[in-house]
């Protein structure tokens, strides 16, 4: 089945780093991805990973995947205000291009 | 590059009228999404195009919702009659291939029924 679950809140101090988690069920998933979404803009993607890697590194993002137990992280270093956001976990299933998404984490930052 | 347009930005019906948003993908992107995010919810696939014809709309309420992409450009996703559980943003969203890793959003329609 298609599902990805994900915590829908999490508060971080400016300055420290966010972790935010997600796992999903279909073991086929070709493409792993998080979206970024500021209140009333649309979805932004923020950055993927293939399935067959289990980290990737831009800047202050880093995402690990752990395909044995169907886990994805998204850490933000050095989180910003300009952080503040809500984050969805999407994958693509391997028989179909289409993208399925969690219900997104609401990442709210602390002075 | 421009990006997905879509129009209106905001719309407010009252239950039973009807309603329709309008898609325009970025120039050259062959596959078209519109997407319905309720208010805590994820984005689910309502209906997938490729060029002009329908690839997938399994997920669509196909005895009120209905959606075109003439000419396989721009689309318009209409809801007939609306109900207050359709109150949502509809996103569209376009590719330029099937295979393209992620796509590309608009800021969607927020939909409000009364």
């Amino acid at each position: 089945g298609e599902d990805v679950e994900q915590s829908l809140f999490l508060s971080v101090r400016e300055g420290d780093s966010s972790v935010i988690n997600c796992t999903y069920t279909d073991s086929s998933s070709t493409y792993l991805y998080w979206y970024k979404q500021e209140p009333g803009a649309g979805l932004q993607l923020l950055t993927y990973i293939f399935s067959n890697m289990d980290m990737k590194q831009d800047q202050r993002l880093t995402v690990l995947l752990n395909k044995k137990d169907k886990h994805l992280s998204l850490r933000i270093a050095d989180t910003q205000t300009g952080d503040s956001a809500i984050y969805f976990c999407a994958e693509t299933p391997l028989r179909d291009d289409k993208i399925i998404f969690g219900k997104g984490t609401r990442l709210h930052i602390l002075p | 590059e421009a990006g997905v347009a879509q129009s209106p930005r905001y719309k407010i019906i009252e239950k039973r009228q009807s309603v329709a948003f309008w898609c325009n993908p970025i120039s050259g992107h062959a596959t078209l999404y519109w997407y319905q995010q309720i208010l805590g919810q994820g984005p689910k696939l309502l209906i997938q195009f490729q060029n002009n014809g329908v690839v997938d709309d399994s997920q669509l309420p196909k005895d009120r919702f209905s959606a075109e992409r003439l000419k396989g450009v721009d689309s318009t996703l209409k809801i007939q009659p609306a109900k207050l559980e359709d109150s949502a943003v509809y996103l569209c969203a376009s590719s330029l291939l099937r295979t393209e890793v992620g796509y590309t959003f608009g800021s969607g329609t927020r939909l409000t029924v009364v």
